[in-house]
């Protein structure tokens, strides 16, 4: 089975703390995503990676920087946190497939509070 | 611009009932769709996906759904309601790119 993990569930932090989100997946995979997600919003992608040290932005990086160093390891930075930043985050990864047909898989998510 | 609608945030259904979650997209490619559930506190778990195969997909946990093309529809079905099929479904769409899409998602209620 995929498993991507994220390095913690719950997050408490102040405004203007740096804060580092960690997701890891263990199936080599070449994509991986940031997501937020919010009630009513659904998900949003915040930023995509498709390989090692590569990376795109997605509908709303805006506040947030991301880096992969390592292929299975993905990382989403909050330079300065700010109040509206608190969210559930939620990782993903997926496989390149042709065409298109690539299944996300999904971690359990880490519930950020910014106060 | 691909979209997702997903009709009703809250859907409250008896146990043993009929249980229907309502998708429609939006797309200019014949794209690809997804439904996931989450359960409290918990990630995105794939229920099951068309990518144009058999337009009937079935799924886990005896969920299915129909892809009809003429109405842009793809809603996810499942005969008879239980308890622990209570958590929020969202609907998803993807063309060939690396993106997905996703509606805002619907709370399923299951009464006993």
């Amino acid at each position: 089975d995929v498993k991507v993990t994220q390095s913690s569930r719950y997050l408490v932090k102040r405004t203007g703390e740096k804060v580092f989100l960690e997701c890891v997946q263990d199936m080599d995979h070449e994509n991986m995503f940031w997501y937020r997600q919010d009630p009513g919003l659904g998900l949003r992608l915040i930023y995509f990676s498709y390989d090692v040290k590569m990376k795109e932005k997605g509908d709303i990086p805006e506040g947030y920087s991301v880096s992969r160093e390592k292929k299975e390891r993905f990382s989403l930075i909050l330079e300065s946190a700010s109040t509206n930043q608190t969210s559930m985050y939620l990782c993903a990864s997926s496989t390149y497939r042709q065409g298109g047909t690539d299944t996300q898989y999904f971690g359990p998510g880490t519930r950020l509070t910014v106060l | 611009a691909q979209s997702v609608t997903q009709l009703g945030s809250h859907v409250s259904v008896s146990e043993g009932a009929l249980v229907l979650l309502r998708c429609n997209y939006s797309s200019s490619v014949p794209p690809y769709l997804f439904w996931y559930v989450q359960y409290p506190n918990q990630g995105l778990q794939l229920l099951l996906k068309y990518t144009s195969a058999a337009t009937l997909v079935k799924g886990i946990n005896g969920f299915e759904a129909e892809f009809k093309k003429s109405e842009t529809s793809f809603h996810l079905t499942k005969p008879s309601a239980h308890m622990s099929d209570a958590a929020e479904y969202f609907c998803a769409v993807k063309d060939s790119s690396y993106k997905l899409i996703f509606g805002s998602g619907t709370r399923l209620l299951v009464r006993p």
